[in-house]
């Protein structure tokens, strides 16, 4: 069975770091892109970035680029996703998901609040 | 970025029924959309990729079509764990771009 379990998310301030890891199992992970989706209620479901099996390619929608950086460690069967200058517009659950175009499968999500 | 546009926003009906849930694209994606059901406490399921390829492990009652810019999931005899939300995503380019979601509740 496929399992996605993000972790990393929390209450932090403006301007300042957070790192959430996504751990997965019940497929070979090397095999497969790999991508982070977050949903707020006021803007729904956007895809923020996402990574080729090797890591090589990655990409960004434009308003992380130069802020969050999507990595990945085969070894450990596990993405990344580190959150630089946060902003409150960054407010948001964010899932990790495993995809080929459509984002075949998810994992339950972890709330990011960015507030003073 | 491409624009996708749901309909409608919500939907009530029974057990046993059919319902359509349509997506409009901003322009042609071919037929590459995809249809997701989310339900509190649950990953988000992808139900059917590519307009109309049911995922593995789909009921048959759902069932996608369309290409270009228009398209509709259908699910026929509703089952009591068809009530959710539903979005569409398109595939064709990037950045990957969602729906605002379609309600689909009780009636």
């Amino acid at each position: 069975e496929v399992q996605l379990v993000e972790s990393g998310g929390g209450l932090v301030q403006p301007g300042r770091s957070l790192k959430l890891s996504c751990a997965a199992s019940g497929f070979t992970f090397s095999n497969y892109g790999m991508a982070w989706v977050r949903q707020t209620p006021t803007k729904g479901l956007e895809w923020v970035a996402s990574i080729s099996t090797g890591g090589g390619n990655t990409y960004y929608r434009d308003s992380v680029k130069g802020r969050f950086t999507i990595s990945r460690d085969n070894a450990k069967n596990t993405q990344y996703l580190q959150m630089d200058s946060l902003r409150s517009e960054d407010t948001a659950t964010y899932y990790c998901a495993r995809f080929s175009g459509p984002f075949a499968y998810w994992g339950q999500g972890t709330l990011v609040t960015v507030s003073s | 970025d491409v624009q996708m546009t749901q309909s409608p926003s919500n939907l009530a009906a029974s057990p046993g029924e059919s319902v359509s849930i349509n997506c409009k694209a901003s322009k042609s994606i071919s037929k590459y959309l995809a249809w997701y059901q989310q339900k509190p406490g649950k990953a988000n399921k992808l139900l059917i990729y590519s307009g109309s390829t049911l995922q593995s492990g789909t009921p048959s009652r759902f069932s996608g079509s369309g290409s270009g810019t228009d398209f509709t999931l259908t699910i026929r005899n509703l089952e009591p764990e068809d009530f959710g939300l539903y979005y569409c995503q398109q595939h064709n380019e990037y950045p990957p771009t969602f729906g605002a979601g379609t309600k689909l509740e009780l009636k």
